[in-house]
């Protein structure tokens, strides 16, 4: 089955200890985003990857880290999160060759204390 | 402005009702448009492109219009199911860049 998955799907934490969101997809997309949804603003892209080894930043970078060393994952790292950083977070996949779907994962919803 | 903007609602709407709304975008070099459905939780999915000529799926019909730069979505006959939180999209002028609203929230009551 085509997905994106999203590990840990709920998580608690506070200020200060680095975490990482793990992001995986299994339909050989090149393109790969985290975003973040807050109510009332929508979803915010926070980085962007267009192929292994090739990151930007989105909207809203801050406090964010990504890497893409294999095709398939794509992590984000919270290195000293803050509760600013509380949110709704969705991974999301696309193939940029072919339509113009955007698949997402089912989310992460992070709390930081 | 935001570069996307749509009416948050909430829309609430008798079931059976038609219900419409719309999306004003911004940049007027766009390209691409689309609707997205998310059920409250989950994830965004597709619902439906968004064609020049307008294009119709089932009870779902999308809109564009390029003069005014806004488009429209309309639900006809709505279902108990319809409910949901109903998102613009837009594509800018690069392959990989997608603007997205804020978001309209339908409740449909029996």
């Amino acid at each position: 089955e085509a997905q994106v998955t999203q590990n840990p799907r709920y998580l608690i934490t506070v200020t200060g200890k680095k975490l990482t969101v793990t992001c995986s997809q299994n339909m050989n997309h090149e393109y790969m985003s985290w975003y973040r949804q807050d109510p009332g603003l929508g979803l915010r892209q926070i980085y962007y990857s267009m192929n292994v080894e090739v990151t930007d930043k989105g909207d809203v970078p801050e406090g964010y880290k990504v890497s893409r060393k294999e095709k398939r994952n794509f992590p984000l790292i919270l290195e000293s999160p803050s509760p600013n950083q509380t949110s709704l977070y969705f991974c999301a996949s696309r193939d940029l060759a072919g339509g113009n779907e955007q698949f997402f994962g089912p989310g992460t919803r992070l709390t930081v204390l | 402005r935001k570069e996307v903007e749509q009416d948050p609602g909430p829309f609430n709407v008798p079931e059976g009702a038609t219900v419409a709304f719309n999306c004003t975008y911004s940049n007027s070099a766009s390209q691409s448009f689309f609707w997205y459905r998310q059920d409250c939780r989950k994830e965004p999915k597709l619902l439906m492109s968004v064609y020049s000529s307008g294009n119709e799926d089932g009870r779902f019909t999308a809109q564009l219009n390029r003069a005014s730069q806004y488009i429209s979505l309309l639900i006809r006959d709505s279902k108990l199911s319809d409910s949901a939180t109903y998102l613009c999209v837009v594509k800018g002028d690069s392959n990989y860049q997608l603007i997205w609203g804020a978001g309209t929230k339908l409740i449909i009551k029996p």
